[in-house]
């Protein structure tokens, strides 16, 4: 069964350092999430991504984020310059047009020490 | 806007108990309901959803929602549980703008812990 696979699984950073996450959507999906959940929290929406553009994003999407699908199969999401409060798991997801439900990536444990 | 509510931060139940996890929600427009799974150390996993037509949804492992639009709840319920059924358990809406999908918003959560 295809699924959405993200890489690296744990990430550990130094406060201010850039670092990018990497997902790897299904392949014939066309609708890209990011959400992430900080420990003990409700898990969050960041972005969403379709035709190549961003079509939505949240509060918490500011200036230091972005997202970018360099190819036909990655889909990544980069913090510029990492602070203490962005520690926390970042989920990809994707959803094919006419679905009504996101498929979501194992996540990766972003530690901003 | 919407919101998601789950009352329960933690229920501890015995193996082959009954189990319900609570979910209510608000909007002022038409959503989707989804119940997702955590279990340890992996990322959600749709367990089942309501898009439209019947109430009583069905899911993956046994478990069952119950959607009511007259008191906003979208309740899990299980009728037997078993020690691999302990995980976090998440409640999710997303808009329904009339046919197309607004992103998730996600409940807290719900940490079902089946002791045997």
């Amino acid at each position: 069964e295809p699924e959405v696979t993200q890489t690296p699984s744990h990430q550990v950073t130094q406060m201010g350092q850039e670092v990018i996450l990497r997902c790897v959507p299904i392949s014939n999906h066309l609708y890209f999430y990011w959400y992430r959940q900080i420990l003990g929290q409700k898990v969050e929406f960041l972005v969403s991504f379709y035709n190549n553009e961003i079509s939505e994003k949240s509060e918490i999407f500011d200036d230091q984020f972005s997202v970018e699908r360099p190819d036909g199969s990655n889909f990544t999401l980069k913090i510029r310059s990492t602070k203490l409060e962005d520690s926390a798991m970042y989920f990809c997801a994707s959803n094919l047009a006419g679905k009504r439900y996101e498929f979501f990536g194992p996540g990766t444990r972003l530690t901003v020490l | 806007a919407q919101s998601v509510t789950q009352l329960d931060s933690q229920v501890p139940v015995f193996e082959e108990a009954p189990v319900e996890l609570r979910c209510n929600y608000s909007s002022s427009v038409s959503v989707y309901l989804f119940w997702y799974v955590q279990y340890p150390n992996q990322g959600l996993q749709l367990l089942l959803k309501y898009l439209s037509g019947s109430t009583l949804v069905k899911g993956i492992n046994g478990f069952e929602a119950e959607f009511n639009k007259s008191q906003t709840s979208f309740h899990l319920r299980k009728p037997s549980v078993h020690i691999s059924d302990t995980a976090e358990y998440f409640c999710a809406v997303s808009v329904n703008y009339g046919g197309s999908q607004g992103n998730l918003i996600f409940g807290k959560g719900t940490k079902l812990s089946v002791k045997p």
